[in-house]
């Protein structure tokens, strides 16, 4: 049974710091993973999908990393803003189509 | 291009009562699924639609069950609600072939009293 763990739990930076949000899961054997961002009481907004076959995806200030073989993704955002300030959640697709997600990271950027 | 919309967007019931909730895809996916958010937690997977059939299937009791439309919309009917029901229910959609990754509706926040 595929299990994701997010390190750390809750995050406060101030702006313009630069972080490392973590993800692991247990079972490498995966087709993808997908990092999202969930604003309180909201739905989830897809940020990144890393391929089993990527190793890393970048949009704007976000970079997804992927090393599948330790069972690890990282996201990195450069230049922390207030607007940031969301819970990030990773979800793993181990086929079948389903999604396995962690519990989130809870991010407060101040300014 | 719309994406995943659900109704309602909040729903009270009372314990016992029976709720359906409703999701239309994003336009060109054929796949649905749903997902049970706890407060604090991360979403859970209840089932999944394809072809108007339950594809696969969570650890979920038959007092969740769900249907898909010709037209790809799909239901969650949850039946003799319990307080621990209260949840968001999250509805995603993507393409059944290839790995495309999932877009995410808003949700149904369901309070059950």
């Amino acid at each position: 049974k595929q299990e994701v763990t997010q390190i750390p739990a809750a995050l406060s930076v101030p702006e313009g710091e630069n972080l490392v949000l973590n993800c692991s899961f247990t079972d490498s054997a995966i087709y993808n993973l997908q990092w999202f961002r969930q604003d309180p009481g909201k739905g989830l907004t897809s940020l990144l999908l890393i391929q089993s076959s990527q190793r890393e995806q970048t949009s704007g200030r976000l970079n997804a990393s992927l090393d599948k073989s330790s069972g690890r993704s990282t996201l990195y955002i450069a230049a922390s803003q207030p607007g940031d300030s969301a819970t990030y959640l990773c979800a793993v697709n181990s086929g079948y189509s389903t999604l396995t997600f962690g519990k989130g990271t809870m991010l407060l950027v101040s300014p | 291009d719309a994406g995943v919309t659900q109704s309602p967007t909040h729903l009270i019931k009372t314990r016992g009562q029976q709720v359906t909730l409703r999701c239309s895809p994003k336009s060109g996916h054929d796949t649905v699924s749903w997902y049970q958010q706890a407060l604090g937690q991360g979403p859970q997977f209840i089932f999944q639609y394809y072809e108007e059939e339950e594809r696969q299937r969570g650890n979920f009791p038959d007092r969740f069950s769900g249907h898909q439309f010709p037209n790809y919309s799909s239901e969650l009917n949850v039946n003799a609600l319990l307080l621990g029901d209260l949840a968001l229910y999250l509805c995603a959609s993507t393409h059944w072939e290839g790995n495309y990754g999932y877009t995410f509706g808003s949700g149904t926040r369901l309070t059950v009293v």
